[in-house]
Protein backbone atom coordinates (compact mmCIF):
# COMPACT_ATOMS: atom_id res chain seq x y z
CA UNK A 1 0.00 0.00 0.00
CA UNK A 2 1.46 3.81 -0.77
CA UNK A 3 1.70 5.78 1.97
CA UNK A 4 1.33 9.50 1.03
CA UNK A 5 3.00 12.28 3.30
CA UNK A 6 2.09 15.90 2.46
CA UNK A 7 3.47 18.82 3.99
CA UNK A 8 2.88 21.18 5.89
CA UNK A 9 -0.21 20.47 7.50
CA UNK A 10 -1.30 23.69 8.10
CA UNK A 11 0.32 27.12 6.32
CA UNK A 12 -0.81 30.51 6.57
CA UNK A 13 0.44 33.50 4.38
CA UNK A 14 0.29 36.56 3.14
CA UNK A 15 -2.15 37.76 0.41
CA UNK A 16 0.58 37.83 -3.09
CA UNK A 17 2.69 35.30 -1.49
CA UNK A 18 4.20 32.67 -3.35
CA UNK A 19 2.45 28.83 -2.09
CA UNK A 20 4.42 25.40 -2.05
CA UNK A 21 2.48 22.37 -0.53
CA UNK A 22 4.96 19.06 -1.10
CA UNK A 23 3.63 15.62 -1.51
CA UNK A 24 5.58 12.09 -1.55
CA UNK A 25 4.45 8.88 -1.87
CA UNK A 26 6.31 5.49 -1.35
CA UNK A 27 5.45 3.30 -4.17
CA UNK A 28 5.59 3.83 -8.46
CA UNK A 29 2.31 5.41 -9.56
CA UNK A 30 0.54 5.57 -12.59
CA UNK A 31 -0.38 9.57 -11.81
CA UNK A 32 -0.61 11.82 -9.29
CA UNK A 33 -3.48 14.01 -8.34
CA UNK A 34 -4.20 17.45 -6.71
CA UNK A 35 -7.27 18.24 -5.34
CA UNK A 36 -8.96 21.41 -4.03
CA UNK A 37 -11.69 20.82 -1.19
CA UNK A 38 -13.27 24.22 -0.52
CA UNK A 39 -14.46 25.33 3.17
CA UNK A 40 -18.01 24.48 2.19
CA UNK A 41 -16.64 20.80 1.51
CA UNK A 42 -17.11 20.03 -2.80
CA UNK A 43 -13.97 18.67 -3.98
CA UNK A 44 -12.64 19.88 -7.27
CA UNK A 45 -9.87 17.81 -9.32
CA UNK A 46 -7.08 20.68 -10.09
CA UNK A 47 -4.35 18.49 -11.87
CA UNK A 48 -3.31 14.98 -13.12
CA UNK A 49 -0.21 14.29 -13.87
CA UNK A 50 2.46 11.61 -14.53
CA UNK A 51 5.55 13.26 -15.19
CA UNK A 52 6.81 17.16 -15.71
CA UNK A 53 4.86 19.78 -15.20
CA UNK A 54 1.60 21.58 -15.74
CA UNK A 55 0.08 25.14 -15.17
CA UNK A 56 -3.65 26.43 -14.96
CA UNK A 57 -3.87 29.96 -14.40
CA UNK A 58 -1.93 30.44 -10.91
CA UNK A 59 -1.53 27.10 -10.22
CA UNK A 60 1.54 24.97 -11.40
CA UNK A 61 1.91 21.25 -10.27
CA UNK A 62 5.35 19.48 -11.07
CA UNK A 63 6.42 15.91 -10.46
CA UNK A 64 9.71 14.01 -9.86
CA UNK A 65 9.30 10.57 -10.63
CA UNK A 66 12.29 9.12 -9.59
CA UNK A 67 11.90 11.16 -6.64
CA UNK A 68 8.66 10.49 -5.73
CA UNK A 69 7.65 13.62 -5.23
CA UNK A 70 5.09 16.63 -6.46
CA UNK A 71 4.84 19.86 -5.19
CA UNK A 72 2.09 22.08 -6.14
CA UNK A 73 2.78 26.09 -6.90
CA UNK A 74 0.24 29.17 -5.89
CA UNK A 75 1.91 32.33 -7.82
CA UNK A 76 0.53 35.32 -6.13
CA UNK A 77 -2.08 33.79 -3.55
CA UNK A 78 -5.45 35.64 -2.83
CA UNK A 79 -7.72 34.77 -0.27
CA UNK A 80 -10.03 33.04 -2.34
CA UNK A 81 -7.28 30.06 -2.68
CA UNK A 82 -8.06 29.35 0.77
CA UNK A 83 -8.92 25.89 1.01
CA UNK A 84 -7.10 22.54 1.79
CA UNK A 85 -5.37 20.54 -0.70
CA UNK A 86 -5.24 16.89 -0.53
CA UNK A 87 -2.28 15.05 -2.98
CA UNK A 88 -3.76 11.54 -4.09
CA UNK A 89 -1.78 8.79 -5.98
CA UNK A 90 -3.13 6.09 -8.36
CA UNK A 91 -2.16 2.55 -8.73
CA UNK A 92 -0.71 0.38 -11.70
CA UNK A 93 -3.57 -1.42 -13.34
CA UNK A 94 -6.86 -0.22 -11.28
CA UNK A 95 -8.39 3.52 -10.69
CA UNK A 96 -7.74 3.36 -6.69
CA UNK A 97 -6.48 6.54 -5.36
CA UNK A 98 -4.54 6.48 -2.33
CA UNK A 99 -4.64 9.88 -0.75
CA UNK A 100 -2.76 12.27 1.48
CA UNK A 101 -3.91 14.04 4.96
CA UNK A 102 -3.96 17.53 3.10
CA UNK A 103 -2.81 21.19 3.55
CA UNK A 104 -4.64 23.79 5.06
CA UNK A 105 -4.00 26.73 3.50
CA UNK A 106 -4.95 30.53 4.75
CA UNK A 107 -4.43 33.64 2.89
CA UNK A 108 -4.66 35.88 4.79
CA UNK A 109 -5.73 39.96 2.94
CA UNK B 1 -23.75 19.04 -17.56
CA UNK B 2 -25.38 18.93 -13.83
CA UNK B 3 -21.95 16.72 -12.25
CA UNK B 4 -22.27 14.30 -9.82
CA UNK B 5 -25.98 14.72 -7.78
CA UNK B 6 -25.76 13.23 -4.34
CA UNK B 7 -28.53 12.80 -2.03
CA UNK B 8 -29.56 13.25 0.72
CA UNK B 9 -26.85 16.47 1.16
CA UNK B 10 -27.62 15.62 4.95
CA UNK B 11 -28.76 12.89 7.23
CA UNK B 12 -29.37 12.93 10.73
CA UNK B 13 -30.11 9.06 11.95
CA UNK B 14 -30.39 7.30 15.61
CA UNK B 15 -28.07 4.43 16.12
CA UNK B 16 -29.45 0.82 14.43
CA UNK B 17 -31.71 2.70 11.68
CA UNK B 18 -30.85 1.74 7.86
CA UNK B 19 -29.15 4.75 5.61
CA UNK B 20 -29.54 5.26 2.14
CA UNK B 21 -26.94 7.03 0.30
CA UNK B 22 -27.73 7.85 -3.39
CA UNK B 23 -25.47 9.06 -6.23
CA UNK B 24 -26.36 9.86 -10.22
CA UNK B 25 -22.59 9.76 -11.80
CA UNK B 26 -22.13 11.94 -14.80
CA UNK B 27 -23.80 10.43 -18.00
CA UNK B 28 -21.24 8.42 -20.29
CA UNK B 29 -18.59 8.05 -17.08
CA UNK B 30 -18.25 4.37 -16.34
CA UNK B 31 -16.36 4.20 -13.41
CA UNK B 32 -17.99 5.26 -9.78
CA UNK B 33 -16.44 5.28 -6.48
CA UNK B 34 -17.68 5.89 -2.83
CA UNK B 35 -15.25 7.48 -0.55
CA UNK B 36 -16.14 8.47 3.12
CA UNK B 37 -14.40 11.53 4.56
CA UNK B 38 -13.74 11.91 8.44
CA UNK B 39 -11.06 14.33 10.30
CA UNK B 40 -8.89 11.04 11.89
CA UNK B 41 -8.80 9.29 8.63
CA UNK B 42 -8.86 11.49 5.84
CA UNK B 43 -10.74 10.34 2.25
CA UNK B 44 -11.09 6.66 1.77
CA UNK B 45 -11.90 4.55 -1.06
CA UNK B 46 -14.91 2.49 -0.12
CA UNK B 47 -15.58 1.01 -2.92
CA UNK B 48 -15.41 1.39 -6.83
CA UNK B 49 -17.12 0.13 -9.94
CA UNK B 50 -16.52 -0.18 -13.53
CA UNK B 51 -19.54 -0.70 -15.99
CA UNK B 52 -21.35 -1.10 -12.94
CA UNK B 53 -19.93 -3.69 -11.87
CA UNK B 54 -17.94 -3.77 -8.49
CA UNK B 55 -13.86 -4.02 -9.22
CA UNK B 56 -12.23 -3.37 -5.63
CA UNK B 57 -14.43 -2.91 -2.24
CA UNK B 58 -11.04 -3.62 0.26
CA UNK B 59 -12.16 -0.36 1.76
CA UNK B 60 -16.06 -1.31 2.67
CA UNK B 61 -15.44 -1.13 6.62
CA UNK B 62 -17.70 -4.40 7.61
CA UNK B 63 -20.84 -6.25 6.46
CA UNK B 64 -22.98 -3.47 7.65
CA UNK B 65 -21.64 -1.57 4.47
CA UNK B 66 -23.48 -2.59 1.19
CA UNK B 67 -23.19 -1.01 -2.34
CA UNK B 68 -24.60 -1.20 -5.60
CA UNK B 69 -25.22 0.07 -9.02
CA UNK B 70 -28.08 -1.54 -10.69
CA UNK B 71 -27.42 0.73 -13.95
CA UNK B 72 -24.78 3.13 -15.41
CA UNK B 73 -26.99 6.10 -14.00
CA UNK B 74 -27.36 4.95 -10.31
CA UNK B 75 -25.71 3.44 -7.31
CA UNK B 76 -26.62 3.34 -3.59
CA UNK B 77 -24.82 3.12 -0.66
CA UNK B 78 -26.60 1.36 2.31
CA UNK B 79 -25.67 0.86 6.22
CA UNK B 80 -27.16 -1.29 8.15
CA UNK B 81 -27.90 -0.59 11.32
CA UNK B 82 -25.88 2.65 11.80
CA UNK B 83 -22.98 3.03 14.15
CA UNK B 84 -22.12 6.66 15.78
CA UNK B 85 -18.90 5.64 14.45
CA UNK B 86 -20.10 5.49 10.65
CA UNK B 87 -20.90 9.65 10.87
CA UNK B 88 -18.60 11.68 8.28
CA UNK B 89 -19.42 12.48 4.50
CA UNK B 90 -19.89 10.32 2.12
CA UNK B 91 -18.31 11.42 -1.55
CA UNK B 92 -19.37 9.39 -4.98
CA UNK B 93 -17.19 10.36 -7.59
CA UNK B 94 -17.05 9.33 -11.52
CA UNK B 95 -14.94 9.21 -14.18
CA UNK B 96 -14.22 8.22 -18.03
CA UNK B 97 -12.99 4.94 -16.29
CA UNK B 98 -9.90 2.76 -17.66
CA UNK B 99 -7.50 0.28 -16.17
CA UNK B 100 -5.14 3.47 -14.82
CA UNK B 101 -5.92 6.22 -12.88
CA UNK B 102 -8.08 9.11 -14.53
CA UNK B 103 -9.20 12.54 -13.25
CA UNK B 104 -12.39 12.29 -10.98
CA UNK B 105 -15.42 14.03 -10.71
CA UNK B 106 -16.86 14.67 -7.27
CA UNK B 107 -20.17 15.13 -6.02
CA UNK B 108 -21.36 17.51 -3.11
CA UNK B 109 -21.15 14.95 -0.29
CA UNK B 110 -23.51 13.64 2.11
CA UNK B 111 -23.06 14.69 5.46
CA UNK B 112 -24.28 11.83 8.09
CA UNK B 113 -24.46 12.23 11.44
CA UNK B 114 -25.40 8.92 13.44
CA UNK B 115 -26.82 10.13 16.87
Amino acid sequence: KNEVEQSPQNLTAQEGEFITINCSYSVGISALHWLQQHPGGGIVSLFMLSSGKKKHGRLIATINIQEKHSSLHITASHPRDSAVYICAVGDFGNEKLTFGTGTRLTIIP
Amino acid sequence: DAGVIQSPRHEVTEMGQEVTLRCKPISGHNSLFWYRQTMMRGLELLIYFNNNVPIDDSGMPEDRFSAKMPNASFSTLKIQPSEPRDSAVYFCASNRGTSDSNEQFFGPGTRLTVL
